[in-house]
């Protein structure tokens, strides 16, 4: 149980570009999702935290306008990379809580993202 | 300032030897602490999880030694195996606002020999 897909797991494209991530949890409603980032052999690095049907809250740093979250049903989450450059490469992340008191995150596999 | 702090970075143990990773925390907050296994290419998995009023947890191969008074938890993997080279994180829980989230450690990158 507590199946977490995450899509596409490897995404190249062309510098300016959007590109759309989508964070499903197949096997039970999540509340609450998370979005996260990871450089090679670094910890995980959160980037917002989404409710459904609410504004997803981003932690310091982390452009809201540059990566737009949306979390529209109980099991599906997205992240947009708006106009994406070499620098937004990187491993992505998200996780899903189910609903109900104090439970534990469920990771996807993440997406490798690359921007020539 | 690194809230959970994960020792050590990496770690090097025999087939059949004990793994043993150490996390310390200094939030009194915190109150569910997991930890995850994390494979190349791959997101985090939760391997197992306690709370701050058990003192030791075990499932299987792994077991959680959680000491309240001085902070700390660890991770024993017993009989390690060359399948369970992988990275380990361990993290805490705490309430943000409306939600809860994960404090991370840095991670410790086991290897296994064969």
């Amino acid at each position: 149980g507590a199946v977490v897909s995450q899509h596409p797991s490897w995404v190249i494209c062309k510098s300016g570009t959007s590109v759309k991530i989508e964070c499903r949890s197949l096997d039970f409603q999540a509340t609450t999702m998370f979005w996260y980032r990871q450089f090679p052999k670094q910890s995980l690095m959160l980037m917002a935290t989404s409710n459904e049907g609410s504004k997803a809250t981003y932690e310091q740093g982390v452009e809201k306008d540059k990566f737009l979250i949306n979390h529209a049903s109980l099991t599906l989450s997205t992240l947009t990379v708006t106009s994406a450059h070499p620098e937004d490469s990187s491993f992505y992340i998200c996780s899903a809580s189910p609903a109900g008191g104090n439970q534990p995150q469920h990771f996807g596999d993440g997406t490798r993202l690359s921007i020539l | 300032q690194q809230q959970v702090k994960q020792s050590p970075q990496s770690l090097i143990v025999q087939k059949g030897g004990i793994s043993i990773i150490n996390c310390a925390y200094e939030n009194t907050a915190f109150d569910y602490f997991p930890w995850y296994q994390q494979f190349p290419g791959k997101g985090p998995a939760l391997l197992i999880a306690i709370r701050p009023d058990v003192s030791e947890k075990k499932e299987g191969r792994f077991t959680i030694s959680f000491n309240k008074s001085a902070k700390q938890f660890s991770l024993h993997i017993m009989d390690s195996q060359p399948g369970d080279s992988a990275t380990y994180f361990c993290a805490a829980s705490v309430n943000a606002g409306n939600n809860r989230k994960l404090i991370w450690g840095l991670g410790t990158s086991l290897a296994v020999n064969p």
